[in-house]
């Protein structure tokens, strides 16, 4: 089975802090998201890569980066945080294609 | 921007009752997914439908892909208490996937 593994399931950081998020995935995927999940606003693209060191800006991605500098590693990088980046975080990877096909469990980061 | 009316927001059923949730937009859609999210958990794709028309199950669970291409809906069938979570649909229309808000089920005993 596909492990989609998320570093942490809950993160406080304070605003202005640069905050890291990891994911990694034990299949050898070349695609892989990041999505936010907000109450009412459902899952929101924030970005997408298909390959090491490549990317694309999903919907929302102001803000955030992200670095992919192995195939199974993926990370989110808020260069500083603001309260309105609180959410829960959400990693998924596919072999190829852009359907999330296996997520993470999330990350659910709050920012005071 | 492109949108999808996911309903009804939330269920509250009996359990051994069906379940119907549908997805709908103005948009045409090519792909048409069903996710289900368990508490505390990411979501887990449970059907994908790529035709128009398609009726495709998944154990106790059916979806279909409306013949307009605007729509779907999902039917759970003699639900039981781990059918209880959020059921995502999303739509797949230039390689850009929108999901819509969700529906929560609840089983009351």
């Amino acid at each position: 089975d596909v492990k989609v593994t998320q570093s942490s399931r809950y993160l406080v950081k304070r605003t202005g802090e640069k905050v890291f998020l990891e994911c990694v995935q034990d299949m050898d995927h070349e695609n892989m998201f990041w999505y936010r999940q907000d109450p009412g606003l459902g899952l929101r693209l924030i970005y997408f890569s298909y390959d090491v060191k490549m990317k694309e800006k999903g919907d929302i991605p102001e803000g955030y980066s992200v670095s992919r500098e192995k195939k199974e590693r993926f990370s989110l990088i808020l260069e500083s945080a603001s309260t309105n980046q609180t959410s829960m975080y959400l990693c998924a990877s596919r072999r190829t294609g852009v359907v999330p096909q296996h997520f993470g469990d999330g990350t659910r980061l709050s920012i005071l | 921007g492109q949108q999808l009316n996911q309903s009804p927001q939330s269920m509250f059923i009996q359990e051994g009752e069906d379940v119907s949730m549908n997805c709908t937009s103005s948009s045409i859609f090519n792909t048409w997914l069903w996710y289900k999210q368990d508490p505390g958990e990411g979501p887990v794709l449970l059907i994908a439908l790529y035709k128009a028309g398609e009726l495709t199950s998944n154990g106790r669970l059916t979806a279909q892909f409306g013949i307009t291409r605007k729509d779907s809906f999902l039917n759970i069938s003699a639900s039981i208490p781990s059918d209880v979570g959020i059921y995502f649909c999303a739509g797949n229309r230039d390689d850009k996937i929108i999901f819509g808000k969700g529906t929560r089920l609840h089983i009351l005993p």
